[in-house]
Parts: structure tokens; sequence; C-alpha cells
């Protein structure tokens, strides 16, 4: 049972160009989340999907685009990379999107921009 | 929007010693959740708690919803090296995603 998986683990670009973070869970939970994370930051909300075929804006959306690709996988594109854009990012999902299931994140994605 | 503040940013502690971080809202919250991050790795879910003034343990830990549902704290007793880590809560917003605080980051000293 494999959880949510993240791929790549770590990745380095140069400012300008994309890349696409792909995450896959087997639970099949209905809710998933894009999340970065920065030191002294915290977790911030990127995108979510409430459900198949639904995305919506985070705190900090811009710079990205994400797609729900099926229940199962839900991806996040840098399109012109930044190097504000280094930081950690995090896949979780979630049973629902209701404000009563706990989140189970991916091992996380360690991206640095040049 | 809301704002969360947690505190402190950083404990170290004897092993042996308690623990106790604190999560305040400037909101009523319909519930709160705690979140553990080891260093280098990512959040694992530990608990949720709904109702005002609700006390849940999980071994040496303690967490507890205030009565005005704006606050809560997790409570580690005798810490242990495996105890290290960032401890995040996380509020629900209006869309019932989840903002996470900034984190307690706990050492703990052999």
């Amino acid at each position: 049972n494999a959880g949510v998986t993240q791929t790549p683990k770590f990745q380095v670009l140069k400012t300008g160009q994309s890349m696409t973070l792909q995450c896959a869970q087997d639970m099949n939970h209905n809710s998933m989340y894009w999340y970065r994370q920065d030191p002294g930051m915290g977790l911030r909300l990127i995108y979510y999907s409430a459900s198949e075929g639904t995305t919506d804006k985070g705190e900090v959306p811009n710079g990205y685009n994400v797609s729900r690709l099926n229940k199962r996988e839900f991806s996040l594109r840098l399109e012109s990379a930044a190097p504000s854009q280094t930081s950690v990012y995090f896949c979780a999902s979630s049973a629902s999107a209701g404000a009563n299931y706990g989140y189970t994140f991916g091992s996380g994605t360690r991206l640095t921009v040049v | 929007g809301q704002q969360v503040m947690q505190i402190p940013q950083y404990q170290h502690v004897q092993e042996g010693e308690d623990f106790t971080t604190y999560c305040n809202s400037s909101t009523t919250l319909s519930n709160i959740q705690w979140y553990k991050q080891r260093p280098g790795g990512h959040p694992v879910f530990l608990i949720q708690l709904v109702k005002s003034g609700e006390v849940k343990k999980q071994k040496r830990l303690t967490f507890q919803f205030g009565e005005a549902k704006k606050n809560s704290s997790l409570h580690i007793t005798a810490t242990q090296t495996t105890d290290v880590g960032t401890y995040f809560c996380a509020l629900p917003n209006t869309g019932n995603q989840f903002y996470f605080g900034t984190g307690t980051s706990l050492t703990v000293i052999p």
C-alpha cells in the first residue's frame, strides 16, 4: 500500500524552464492538494482538488497550474520556473474535502531553481 | 484571512523533560488537526479535535482543544529522542481546506 507517491524526489531547474510534478494516491481518496514548504513559513496551499474534475486556488497559486487527471492523479505544473519557486513541494490527499479527515502526505519533491 | 499563531517556534529540551506547543486562532474553529514532521520527512497526521474542551491522549502525547475553540495545545510528557521533529497545527478555512501553522521545532538533547 503505497499511499501518496510523488515524482520526482529531487529536481534542479534553470530559470524559465518548465516542469510537471506528479502525484498519485491509491487510497481511493476524493480530495487532493499541493502544498509548498519554505523555511519558517510552514506549509502553504497552492491548489487543491475537492473531487475529480474540480480544481481551486489556494493561498499561493501564482506561477502554478494543476490538472486532476483522474481520481488517482493530481499534477502540478510550473510553466516558467523562477528562483522564488525553490521549495519543497508536498502532495496530499484526504477522503473528502470536508474538514473532518486527516491528510496523507507524499514524501515530497525538493525543487531548486537556479 | 485567518491568522494562525503557533508558539514557540523552537524548543530545546533535555530528554525526559516535558514539552508543550500552542496554537492560537483569531477565529472560532470547527475543528483542529495536529501533524508531526520528522527532519527531512513529510507531515504525518496525528489527531483531530472537534469538541470544545476536548482532551485526547496518545501514549505520552496529550492534545487539548480550548473551551472557546480558538486555541489548542499539544503536550508531550517525558520526551524521548524519537519525539524530535516539527509539530504543526492545521486549521480549516471557509472552504474546508486546512491552513497550517508555522510549526514548533522540537530538539531533544540526550
